[in-house]
Parts: C-alpha cells; structure tokens; sequence
C-alpha cells in the first residue's frame, strides 16, 4: 500500500519554543492531507486539513496561529506548533487520501512531541 | 458521517479467532464500513473496508449484516501481535474528507 512518513518521530523541546513536523506521501501525490491530535488513552482528533495551494481548514477550538500548516507540494505538509507549551505535549498524526477507486486513506507513524 | 459503537474492550485467546462487533444503525447508503487498528504509539493502520457485501483479505474478514446496521471484523487467528485498538468507522467515498475516529475496542491477545 501507498506510504505517508513523518518527521521527526519524536522530539522534545523547551516551553516557548516551537517544532516543525513534516509529513510526507512517498509513492502518491496528496492534495489534501489531515493533522490529527491524540492525548493519552483517548483517541485520534482532527486538528486541521491541509490544502495544497490554499490554506488550511482548521476545526473548532484549534487555534490557527498556533498551529500553523504549510502544503509546499503535493507530497509535503508541515505542521509547526509555535511557542509550545507543555499542554500541547501530544501524539501528532498526520495522513493522506490517495485518489483511488476506493480513495483509501493512509497514516503517518506519528510524532511524539513532549514539551518540558 | 454516521456514528458507530464499539464495546471498550475485549480479550481473545491466542490463536482463536477474535470478532469485534460494531453497531451502525444510522448508516447511509452511500457510506463505507473501514476497520482501522492502532498498535501502541503507531499511527492507524488500514485493516478492511466495505460497502455491503463480505469482504476478505489476508488480515482480516468483514461481515456486514444485510441491513447494514451492524458489522463484525473477524481476525481468523489472533496473535499476541494483534493486541490494539480497534476502530470501526463508517465514512462516504468522498476524496478529500477525514476519518472521525471513536474510542474504539481495545482488543488484548491473551498468551
């Protein structure tokens, strides 16, 4: 099946800096892709999708300054999560549909962010 | 999307079969049942989809009830390497929209 990779898988950072995360469709071109967020024992929350060409939708409650996504190409979108702070501490997901038949939708591995 | 229901959790034996139900009453014609599973600290990973009819690969199989209310994944041989959380999503063939994931089962493969 198709591959989506992220980058870093992990990363620890101070308070009030900010982390850049990439996530990249390696064999598919992806217009559209999804940042989700999940906190611990909880499941899988969409942040945003990202647009390749136009901005970002960001949903409810999830603040756009903070969290600001950027889709270079049809195989990039980057989130940057800017002055973190330890409540953003989170596991980040991202993931891309590839136009098929069936559009199938496949995820990143996931990156661990810990803020101190 | 409609809304699925899931029990929380589930313990299967080792190399019995493990059926995880999920109920979708409010399913509409035009959406898809998909079977996603997150091992700890991974990202999803795709396990099956269907519309109405069963359906088999070399992970799993899905049954859908005719009505289309409920389905059972059904992994054939479960091993410790199954033990995850198991999510059942009912989602329209639409490129460009998002999954909206429950809180799943969480499935342990008992030794």
């Amino acid at each position: 099946g198709a591959v989506v990779s992220q980058h870093p898988s992990w990363v620890i950072c101070k308070s009030g800096t900010s982390v850049k995360i990439e996530c990249r469709s390696l064999d598919f071109q992806a217009t559209t892709m999804f940042w989700y967020r999940q906190f611990p024992k909880q499941s899988l929350m969409l942040m945003a999708t990202s647009n390749e060409g136009s901005k970002a939708t960001y949903e409810q409650g999830v603040e756009k300054d903070k969290f600001l996504i950027n889709h270079a190409s049809l195989t990039l979108s980057t989130l940057t999560v800017t002055s973190a702070h330890p409540e953003d501490s989170s596991f980040y997901i991202c993931s891309a549909p590839l136009r098929s038949g069936y559009n199938e939708q496949f995820f990143g591995p996931g990156t661990r962010l810990t803020v101190l | 999307d409609a809304k699925t229901t899931q029990p929380p959790s589930m313990d299967c034996a080792e190399g019995r079969a493990a059926n995880l139900p999920c109920n979708h009453s409010t399913i509409s014609g035009n959406e898809y049942v998909y079977w996603y599973r997150q091992i700890h600290s991974q990202g999803p990973q795709y396990i099956i989809h269907g519309l109405k009819n069963n359906e088999t690969n070399e992970m799993a199989s899905l049954i859908i009830t005719e009505d289309r209310k409920s389905s059972t994944l059904i992994l054939p041989h479960a091993t410790l390497r199954d033990t995850a959380v198991y999510y059942c999503i009912v989602r329209a063939d639409n490129y460009g929209q998002n999954f909206v994931f429950g809180p799943g089962t969480r499935l342990s493969v008992l030794p």
